[in-house]
């Protein structure tokens, strides 16, 4: 069966500090990969989304960047965390598939605040 | 552009009633997929049901039905049997292209 791993689950960064958060899937191969944002209250928006190594579309200009160095890691970055950053950070994976639209599994996500 | 309105912010149903979450959803696209994900307060977030543009019976998933209405672009979630452990936020998505569009969510409390 499919896992998604994401790491730390809780991170308190102070504002110009850099960031790096991990998810890893296990148990499928060539998945689609996403990164999502919640801020408190509200619902999910997508930061970025791959479908391949190497293979990085950007949904909002920010100071974040993502990296798929390998076919099931997922990284998100920054080099300088900003207030507005805080949130609950969401990567997740669907599979490859004939239908116009994929479900999308999670991880267990990774509250940051930035101080 | 794709875009989900869920217009109940918070809901109240009494255990082992039905409840109905109501989506409505804007796309052009011709193909595309409704989905319903559930978040406790713990954070995970949890595939429900998907329901295909082209599906001509609505989804079921055990006490989870989608009241599908295409003409109307209504995409509600029917629980059954409401249990305690269903009280969560209950988001609508609609996507294609490997992309889903989020709705803000509908808070639902299962009174005992």
């Amino acid at each position: 069966s499919q896992t998604i791993h994401q790491w730390p689950a809780t991170l308190v960064q102070p504002v110009g500090s850099p960031l790096s958060l991990e998810c890893t899937v296990e148990g499928t191969s060539n998945p689609n990969l996403y990164w999502y944002r919640q801020a408190a209250g509200r619902g999910l928006q997508l930061l970025f989304y791959s479908v391949g190594i190497g293979q990085i579309s950007s949904e909002v200009p920010q100071n974040l960047s993502a990296s798929r160095p390998q076919d099931r890691q997922f990284i998100l970055s920054s080099k300088k965390l900003l207030l507005s950053d805080s949130g609950f950070y969401l990567c997740a994976w669907s599979a490859l598939g004939d239908r116009a639209a994929l479900e999308q599994y999670f991880g267990p996500g990774t509250r940051l605040t930035v101080t | 552009a794709q875009k989900i309105t869920q217009t109940q912010p918070g809901m109240f149903v009494q255990e082992k009633e039905a409840v109905t979450l109501d989506c409505t959803y804007d796309t052009s696209d011709p193909s595309y997929g409704l989905f319903w994900y559930k978040q406790p307060s713990s954070g995970e977030m949890i595939f429900l049901i998907y329901q295909g543009s082209y599906d001509q019976q609505n989804a079921t998933e055990g006490r989870y039905s989608l009241n599908f209405q295409k003409a109307r672009k209504s995409a509600n979630l029917v629980i059954s049997a409401s249990q305690l452990g269903d009280s969560a936020m209950y988001f609508c998505d609609v996507g294609n292209n490997r992309k889903l569009i989020w709705g803000l969510g509908t808070s639902l409390a299962v009174n005992p």
